[in-house]
């Protein structure tokens, strides 16, 4: 079946450092990738997204580009903030039995000090 | 207001009390799903319903049940609580226009705390 790996966290960086967060999965069919984020005392948030192979998500600083020779879906920004603490889900959609099923990784939890 | 709410947002019960956690959202979707939250774990499908009249396990039903009252409500149910059900629980939806690979919108959670 389908499946998502991340780096484990808790991962600590300094304000205006560059993060990067390991997402690779493997799936049986052509899947799209997210990152979702999920602050203190909410619910998962949608990031960034991207539905085929070369496609690079993006928003807010951060992306991440569909490798499907490597199937991996990095996430990175290049200087973060104190505001970017949270805990980040790799996740994939796929097709199963004709539904759509999604997976998610188990979570790296970052946090920026200032 | 919040497109999808839960409620409550926490709950203390006792080990064998049923236990009702409703979900309600304002965004049209069609698709609903419940999911729970572990540390370490990530999240896991407990249920998930494409339609009022489409119901499917996920990966850990068992100890659950749920109701698709409406297009809006989807209520998950504890019939006998017991403490490995302590968790934070997700509501989420999507919607089926655009295809099968759409984005999922959650709720702010529930806090289930079973003593």
């Amino acid at each position: 079946g389908d499946s998502v790996t991340q780096m484990e966290g808790p991962v600590t960086l300094s304000e205006e450092a560059f993060l990067t967060i390991n997402c690779t999965y493997t799936a049986t069919g052509y899947p799209s990738l997210f990152w979702y984020v999920q602050y203190p005392g909410e619910g998962l948030q949608l990031l960034l997204k991207a539905t085929k192979a070369d496609d690079k998500g993006s928003n807010k600083g951060f992306e991440a580009t569909y490798r499907k020779e490597t199937t991996s879906f990095h996430l990175e920004k290049g200087s973060v903030q104190v505001s970017d603490s949270a805990v980040y889900f790799c996740a994939l959609s796929d097709l199963e039995g004709g539904y759509q099923k999604v997976t998610f990784g188990t979570g790296t939890k970052l946090q920026v000090i200032p | 207001d919040a497109d999808v709410t839960q409620t409550p947002r926490n709950r203390i019960t006792k080990t064998g009390k049923r236990i009702m956690l409703e979900c309600s959202q304002t965004k049209g979707h069609d698709r609903m799903y419940w999911y729970r939250q572990d540390p370490g774990l990530g999240l896991r499908l407990i249920y998930y319903s494409f339609d009022v009249k489409d119901i499917n396990k996920g990966e850990i039903s068992d100890g659950y049940s749920v109701s698709r009252q409406a297009q809006a409500k989807f209520s998950l149910s504890l019939e006998s609580a017991i403490p490995n059900q302590t968790a934070l629980y997700f509501c989420a939806t999507s919607d089926v226009r655009g295809g099968f690979y759409n984005e999922q919108f959650f709720g702010p959670g529930t806090r289930l705390t079973v003593l």
